[in-house]
């Protein structure tokens, strides 16, 4: 089993959807979770993290943390062209300084 | 505020022979962390330093080394160099000990 599991996708969103992906992680002491967006060609861009069970909001972008079902998801409201890209779904814990444990990533497309 | 820079961008090697990667943190930065991106195994953690310490590191062979300066920017070598150490080399950086990590453009390696 992958510490941090993400479906591989294709995500294939109209543009003006919701887009959401979901990522689930084996550690029950992991405590920090980000996501992050990866543009083909291009290294990662931290777009959400979020620490705390519940919901956290950034523009269009939503983070859902369930530590119970160990379960982190993000929401993309209003989804546009420019929003095609790979999410990357990372978790830490104090105990491991700050190594990032990584997913494989959701490849999302936004059709215009 | 400038962010994190990686040298150089590209660079080709062949294999026996060794390369040294840079990184300068964001300002104010004190943790630097190197990750692996290859297409087949994803994003790995290689090492983090912090405070010029290393404080935690994956599981890659000795050939791969870092060390990080007083003023905070770090170096990443790997020695040997061999065919599979292709893969874009990227270094992050955080305040501290959890907080978000920033990535760099990344340096792409080639071993012939």
């Amino acid at each position: 089993q992958k510490e941090v599991e993400q479906n591989s996708g294709p995500l294939s969103v109209p543009e003006g959807a919701i887009a959401s992906l979901n990522c689930t992680y084996s550690d029950r002491g992991s405590q920090s979770f980000f996501w992050y967006r990866q543009y083909s060609g291009k290294s990662p861009e931290l777009i959400m993290s979020i620490y705390s069970n519940g919901d956290k909001e950034d523009g269009r972008f939503t983070a859902q943390l369930n530590k119970a079902s160990q379960y982190v998801s993000l929401l993309i409201r209003d989804s546009q062209p420019s929003d095609s890209a790979t999410y990357l779904c990372a978790v830490s814990k104090e105990a491991a300084g700050n190594k990032l444990t990584f997913g494989g990533g959701t490849r999302v497309l936004v059709k215009p | 505020k400038a962010g994190v820079t990686q040298t150089p961008r590209y660079l080709i090697k062949t294999r026996g022979q060794q390369v040294t990667l840079s990184c300068s943190p964001i300002s104010g930065h004190r943790s630097v962390s190197w990750y692996q991106q290859t297409p087949g195994q994803g994003l790995q953690f290689l090492f983090e330093y912090f405070s010029e310490t290393q404080r935690n590191k994956g599981n890659f062979p000795g050939r791969f080394s870092g060390r990080q300066f007083s003023n905070s920017r770090s170096e990443m070598n790997v020695s040997t160099l061999e065919l599979g150490d292709s893969a874009l080399y990227l270094c992050a950086s955080s305040s501290d000990g959890l907080g978000p990590q920033h990535f760099g453009d990344g340096t792409r390696l080639s071993i012939l």
